[in-house]
């Protein structure tokens, strides 16, 4: 079975703290996602990539970067939390064909205070 | 811009009931369409994957449609039980985008 994991299930943050939020899988897939859901908003793309150290910018960007130094690992990053990045986060990955199934994460509850 | 619509949001049902769940899309050129489900707090679960040039696909009790020229998807659960209870999502596939609906949240009554 595909394994998506990521590094934590809850996370509370301060405003202005640095957050990094890891996602690993394990089935070589190409392509990784990130997102984030919030009640009445639905699933937002925030970056994806296709390949590694290759990214591109989703739907909604700006208050987010994103690394992908290995083919199994994308890294979130907040440079700098802020309360409206409260949300819950999910990572997703697929194979880089049109047959791209998506598998997700269990998700990150963040909270920024 | 293709855009996802699953309606009702909502839907309560007794157990043993059989149902469907709708899906609605905009743009039919798609690569595929998916169905997750989702629990409280959790990540999607992925139930069903409809690639474009096929109508249908099963797994158990669940029985996924797909006609791209309606821009429609079915979601159908047979002899509902208790531990269906969950947020149902589809998702599109075209030109590298993944399209979302917002969900139908099914309650099912034991």
């Amino acid at each position: 079975d595909v394994k998506v994991t990521q590094s934590s299930r809850y996370l509370v943050k301060r405003t202005g703290e640095k957050v990094f939020l890891e996602c690993v899988q394990d089935m070589d897939h190409e392509n990784m996602f990130w997102y984030r859901q919030d009640p009445g908003l639905g699933l937002r793309l925030i970056y994806f990539s296709y390949d590694v150290k290759m990214k591109e910018k989703g739907d909604i960007p700006e208050g987010y970067s994103v690394s992908r130094e290995k083919k199994e690992r994308f890294s979130l990053i907040l440079e700098s939390a802020s309360t409206n990045q409260t949300s819950m986060y999910l990572c997703a990955s697929g194979r880089g064909t049109n047959y791209n199934e998506q598998f997700f994460g269990p998700g990150t509850r963040l909270t920024v205070l | 811009k293709q855009e996802v619509t699953q309606i009702p949001a909502a839907l309560s049902v007794p157990e043993g009931e059989n149902l469907v769940l709708n899906c609605s899309f905009t743009d039919s050129a798609i690569y595929n369409l998916q169905w997750f489900r989702q629990d409280p707090g959790k990540g999607l679960t992925s139930l069903l994957l409809i690639q474009s040039s096929q109508r249908e696909q099963t797994s158990g009790r669940l029985n996924a449609s797909l006609d791209k020229s309606s821009g429609r998807s079915t979601l159908y659960i047979a002899a509902s039980q208790p531990g269906d209870s969950a947020t149902y999502l589809c998702a599109i596939y075209n030109f590298n985008k993944f399209y979302f609906g917002s969900g139908t949240k099914l309650n099912v009554k034991p």
